[in-house]
């Protein structure tokens, strides 16, 4: 099975639903994160969390909420979709090594479209 | 804050041929540097990473990376690509210092491999 899932793979919605993407680790680590990517700008961090009690926005977090129901689990919501929301978003988890920043591991990514 | 800049967005490169993707990172100390890998449909695997010692860094599937402080680079290389290399490449840089503790990636360079 793989360390680290995100359900679901695939998602279309429309302007002004609620979406909810789901994210769960396996790998015992702290540290969760939640990305974006577009093409031609890479990955963007949109919130991260280091704990069940901290959580942190990243350089995009206008239109995300999130929440970290347990070590194991990070979601992300979307409150009201739009259009420039539809995007390939990646969970990752981090743990903590000694140094600030260490390996991220990747979920497979969650395709959402928004019409 | 630190920034990558991946100055090239796709190279092509003959089967056998040697490869070198360049990566070139901003920060005001010595920067952890990871590149890592998306093959279609995946999620990002870390090929190899440096936070110290060596600069040069042995990864994956034959790739190395070496770091030049003088330059602000830690471009990938590998002497001989095979069809399977052909993938997205993102090249991220770390905080060292706590407190900052978040990757910033490069708007990665897709490679494609011609026979």
């Amino acid at each position: 099975d793989a360390d680290v899932t995100q359900t679901p793979r695939n998602r279309i919605t429309k302007t002004g639903k609620r979406i909810m993407l789901e994210c769960s680790q396996t790998k015992g680590h702290d540290r969760m994160y939640w990305y974006r990517q577009d093409p031609g700008l890479g990955l963007r961090l949109i919130y991260y969390s280091f704990d069940v009690k901290d959580i942190n926005k990243g350089e995009i977090s206008d239109g995300y909420s999130v929440s970290r129901q347990a070590q194991a689990k990070f979601s992300l919501s979307l409150e009201s979709a739009i259009p420039n929301q539809t995007a390939l978003y990646f969970c990752a988890t981090s743990d903590f090594s000694g140094v600030s920043t260490d390996t991220q591991y990747f979920g497979p990514g969650t395709r959402l479209t928004v019409l | 804050a630190q920034s990558v800049t991946q100055p090239d967005i796709h190279i092509t490169v003959s089967e056998g041929a040697s490869l070198e993707l360049r990566c070139n990172y901003s920060y005001g100390a010595t920067p952890y540097l990871f590149w890592y890998v998306q093959s279609p449909g995946q999620g990002l695997q870390l090929l190899l990473k440096y936070f110290s010692g060596d600069t040069l860094v042995q990864g994956i599937k034959g790739f190395e990376a070496e770091f030049k402080r003088s330059q602000s680079s830690f471009n990938l290389r590998k002497p001989s690509v095979h069809w399977s290399d052909a993938a997205e490449y993102f090249c991220a840089v770390g905080a060292s210092n706590f407190g900052n503790e978040k990757l910033t990636f490069g708007t990665g360079t897709r490679l494609t491999i011609i026979p």
